[in-house]
C-alpha cells in the first residue's frame, strides 16, 4: 500500500555541524509535504512545507527538498543546535485528502 | 501554546473504566483528528471530523468513541480498554482538506 517512510531512525551530528533527516514516500499523488518536530513530552510541531510545484524550500536555519523523481523529501538543519534534538517525522498529503500519512520517525540527538 | 489543547496531560485508568479525553483548538479551523501514537510506530489516524461531521473512522474498535459537538471541541470517550491501548493521544486541527495541522501536546494514557 502507499506508505511513507524514513531512511534512518537514528541520527547523531555534533553540535554546529548540518544535519540531513531523509524520508522516502510511495504516493506519486501526493502534493503537500510537512516536516514535523517532536520533542519528549510533547506533540509534534510544524517545521516546514512544501507544495509538489516546488523543490526546495527554506526557513530559519532550514531548508526541505522535494525530488518527485525519486519519491525523496529531505529536511536539511543548519548548524544544528541541542535545542535541535528531538524526532522528526515527515507526513504527506494526498490532493484532495484530509488525511495526513507519517513516517516512523528519526531521532535526531545532538552532541555538545 | 499550540492554540490546540488537550486534558488530560496523563491519565491511568483501569481496565474496567470510564474516562474523556477533551482536545479543544482555538484556531478557527474547520477540521480535528484523532491520532494515536505507540512506540516505535508512525502515527495512527483513528478519526476525523469536518465540519462536526465524522469524514474518516480508521477501523477504531467501538471501546473508543469520539464526539464532537461543535468545530472548536472534540472528546475522546474510553470505555473498557485494554493494556495495549495505552499510548499518547493526540488531537490536531487543520483549516481545510490540504492543509498541514496542528498538534496538541496530547494525553498520555496508561492502561493498568
Amino acid at each position: 500500500g502507499e506508505s511513507v517512510g524514513l531512511h534512518l531512525p537514528t541520527l547523531s551530528v555534533q553540535e554546529g555541524d548540518n544535519s540531513i533527516i531523509n524520508c522516502a514516500y510511495s504516493n506519486s499523488a501526493s502534493d503537500y509535504f510537512i516536516w514535523y518536530k517532536q520533542e519528549s513530552g510533547k506533540g509534534p510541531q510544524f517545521i516546514i512545507d512544501i507544495r509538489s510545484n516546488m523543490d526546495k524550500r527554506q526557513g530559519q536555519r532550514v531548508t526541505v527538498l522535494l525530488n518527485k523523481t525519486v519519491k525523496h523529501l529531505s529536511l536539511q538543519i543548519a548548524a544544528t543546535q541541542p535545542g535541535d534534538s528531538a524526532v522528526y517525522f515527515c507526513a504527506e498529503n494526498g490532493a484532495g485528502s484530509y488525511q495526513l500519512t507519517f513516517g516512523k520517525g528519526t531521532k535526531l540527538s545532538v552532541i555538545p | 501554546e499550540t492554540g490546540v489543547t488537550q486534558t488530560p496531560r496523563h491519565l491511568v485508568m483501569g481496565m474496567t473504566n470510564k474516562k474523556s479525553l477533551k482536545c479543544e483548538q482555538h484556531l478557527g479551523h474547520n477540521a480535528m483528528y484523532w491520532y494515536k501514537q505507540s512506540a516505535k510506530k508512525p502515527l495512527e489516524l483513528m478519526f476525523v471530523y469536518n465540519f462536526k461531521e465524522q469524514t474518516e473512522n480508521n477501523s477504531v474498535p467501538s471501546r473508543f468513541s469520539p464526539e464532537c459537538p461543535n468545530s472548536s471541541h472534540l472528546f475522546l470517550h474510553l470505555h473498557t480498554l485494554q493494556p495495549e491501548d495505552s499510548a499518547l493521544y493526540l488531537c490536531a486541527s487543520s483549516q481545510d482538506q490540504g492543509d498541514g495541522y496542528t498538534f496538541g501536546s496530547g494525553t498520555r494514557l496508561t492502561v493498568v
